[in-house]
């Protein structure tokens, strides 16, 4: 099935700071998806990205898609304390273009204030 | 968007007892799906619930550990049967709407002593 690798596992910045996690498959892929999920939560979709070169961004958020629509990459600019959890990069699985998802194994984002 | 629920939230069960997971959306949806998520790990899909149809589960899962019913198009349960420590985890359900996206359940974290 569809593998996709997600770095880092762990990032600890001051507030402030910027962080990045990023997203890479192996083989090209019809779109991509990025969840948040708070300590003790729920996943919580962020957006899906599905063009070559695609740019999203929501407030301080900006969302990447490759140009070989291999890798992506969520920025945040100027973290906050409600920035704190863990994010998820999902694709689909199987060979489907929807449905059936493959999560990432998450980038742990930790914010000292 | 969707809202789903989950019932129990929580909880503690005995090796060897069976626990069934109920999953209720607030609208009609074709496609439900089951997770698991360990902790600290990432999401790991069990099977898609489509409604009028067996459920497909992803390799690893075999359906008399996991029975899955969909009765309609608001409404799943997931059984865990004969259960060891090692699912003791949190399970989660989604649904798929329109746009592609995925909608969780708030989960149920369940530990087997």
């Amino acid at each position: 099935g569809q593998q996709v690798m997600q770095i880092p596992q762990y990032q600890h910045v001051q507030e402030g700071e910027d962080f990045t996690t990023y997203c890479n498959s192996s083989t090209t892929l019809s779109n991509i998806q990025w969840y948040k999920q708070r300590p003790g939560g729920h996943p919580v979709f962020l957006i899906q990205l599905v063009k070559s070169g695609e740019v999203k961004k929501q407030k301080r958020l900006t969302f990447q898609f490759g140009e070989a629509k291999k890798n992506s990459s969520l920025h945040i600019t100027a973290t906050q304390t409600t920035d704190v959890g863990t994010y998820f990069c999902a694709v689909p699985a199987g060979g489907t273009s929807y449905g059936k998802l493959t999560f990432g194994q998450g980038t742990i984002l930790t914010v000292h204030p | 968007s969707a809202v789903i629920s989950q019932k129990p939230s929580r909880d503690i069960c005995q090796r060897g007892t069976s626990l069934t997971i109920q999953c209720q959306v607030d609208s009609q949806v074709t496609m439900m799906f089951w997770y698991r998520q360990q902790p600290g790990q990432s999401l790991t899909l069990i099977a898609t619930a489509n409604q009028g149809s067996e459920a497909t589960y992803e390799s690893g899962f075999v359906i008399d550990k996991f029975p899955i019913s969909r009765p309609n198009l608001t409404f799943s349960t997931l059984t865990v049967s004969n259960m060891s420590p090692e699912d003791s985890s949190i399970y989660l359900c989604s649904v798929e709407l329109g746009g592609h996206e995925q909608y969780f359940g708030p989960g149920t974290r369940l530990t087997v002593t």
